[in-house]
């Protein structure tokens, strides 16, 4: 089955910039969609389709898919910007055909 | 706007059964796939199940294959989640998901529920 894997934890000061990885195999020919989750919350997707940003999403957050890596990057980090995040593909004939990513818990020092 | 609220959730003991819905509103339920995904204690989302709009397909992660059940009831707008020969490891919290875009099984997921924990 394909397997995504980001780092565990980003620590990142207000107002600096925090970069999440996602990475599998060849995941540049994938559409990548990220997901942010916080406690107790449902689960909000910030970016789809690898750049797309829904409406109500900040334009601080964005997305970029090529080669082995997809990246979501959040510029200007606020408070309200710490969760987990979670980058998800479609796998189509896998085990799981939507699969997420190992998840990313960001803090903002 | 949109809403999804799952119930169903509880404690049960391993080899039983739950059923979980999801009542949707605030969009034509009868139009979009609908998903279950879940999150163990401590640990990251798996996909669970979806179920196309009109319940003519249905497809689950090899890990719940034979045991659950998805469906739904779009004169209801409900989704609903049969768990059969419930394991310790299917403890999470489940959350329903509406898909984003029609037409293709290349989506992402919308909006979600905020779950309801099973715990076996």
């Amino acid at each position: 089955s394909y397997v995504l894997t980001q780092p565990p934890s980003v620590s990142v000061a207000p107002g600096k910039t925090a970069t999440i990885t996602c990475g599998g195999h060849n995941i540049g020919v994938r559409n990548v969609h990220w997901y942010q989750h916080k406690p107790g919350q449902a689960p909000v997707v910030v970016i789809y389709y690898d750049t797309g940003r829904p409406s109500g999403i900040p334009e601080r957050f964005s997305g970029s898919n090529s080669g082995n890596t997809a990246t979501l990057t959040i510029n200007r980090v606020e408070a309200g910007d710490e969760a987990d995040y979670y980058c998800q593909v479609w796998d189509r004939g896998g085990d799981h055909l939507y699969v997420f990513g190992t998840g990313t818990k960001v803090t903002v020092l | 706007q949109v809403q999804l609220v799952e119930s169903g959730g509880g404690v049960v003991l391993p080899g039983k059964s739950l059923r979980l819905s999801c009542a949707a509103s605030g969009f034509t339920f009868s139009v979009y796939d609908m998903h279950w995904v879940r999150q163990a204690p401590g640990k990251g989302l798996e996909w669970v199940a979806v179920i196309s709009h009109d319940a003519a397909s249905q497809k689950y992660a090899d890990s719940v294959k034979g045991r659950f059940t998805i469906s739904r009831d779009s004169a209801k707008n409900t989704l609903f989640l049969q768990m059969n020969n419930l394991r310790p490891e299917d403890t999470a919290t489940y959350y329903c998901a509406k898909v984003g875009i029609t037409g293709t099984d290349e989506v992402f997921f919308d909006f979600w529920g905020l779950g309801t924990l099973v715990a076996v």
